[in-house]
């Protein structure tokens, strides 16, 4: 998606915590998804934030800012398992444009 | 779960040859999205179905067709396949439109030669 920006790789060593960044066009802007996405398999939704705040869901948050056009993923108490691609989806127009992901790559 | 296959889960299929792909769900849903997924760019939608033979393009439609003759099923035909479709291809099913939570099938990975 060339409209959602989000850095390509990220490495944390297990027990840490990740901020992954994203920032996308607010133009028919109506909310913003988080996916986690292990190598070979399907994506799985992880969050939908559509108004400006923190949400909370166990070791994961979500936070938006739509004046801004960005979000950011926040990754707690990380484990072995959570290495994996996070894709950032923009809900505009009623279609998802997805950001190429950000590989998270989690170390002993 | 969400109840949501794809057949063929792999393809190796030559250039010029029509190939077809189905999303077959048993949820219910009315929208259904076919992506394609290729390193580097994400996953890009190519078509979407708001309802039996209500179909509409994505962002990379160009050389793909697709059909929606009854819910629980979306078909993706490439008409004539080229080097460039070669790439990982995901169906997805959403409840109550695109703003809401989408469930993505297995995918299947097609390789043209």
């Amino acid at each position: 998606g060339q409209n959602i920006d989000q850095p390509t790789e990220m490495t944390a060593t297990e027990g840490a915590i990740v901020q992954i960044n994203c920032t996308y066009q607010t133009s028919g802007f109506n909310g913003l998804f988080w996916y986690q996405q292990h190598a070979g398999e399907a994506p799985t939704f992880l969050s939908y934030n559509v108004l400006d705040g923190l949400e909370e869901k166990g070791r994961f948050s979500s936070f938006l800012s739509r004046s801004k056009g960005y979000s950011y993923l926040l990754l707690k108490e990380l484990q072995m398992k959570d290495s994996a691609s996070y894709l950032c989806a923009d809900d505009s127009w009623g279609k998802l444009q997805f950001g190429a992901g950000t590989q998270v790559v989690v170390t002993p | 779960d969400a109840g949501i296959t794809q057949s063929p889960r792999h393809k190796v299929t030559e250039t010029g040859t029509p190939v077809t792909l189905r999303c077959h769900q048993t949820e219910n849903h009315r929208y259904m999205y076919w992506y394609r997924q290729d390193p580097g760019h994400g996953l890009r939608l190519i078509h979407y179905s708001y309802g039996v033979k209500d179909t509409d393009k994505g962002e990379v439609s160009d050389g793909y067709s697709v059909s929606r003759s009854k819910t629980e099923d979306f078909l993706l035909t490439l008409e004539s396949a080229t080097s460039s479709q070669t790439s990982v291809y995901f169906c997805a099913i959403a409840g109550t439109g695109s703003s809401y939570e989408q469930y993505f099938g297995p995918g299947t990975r097609l390789t043209v030669t």
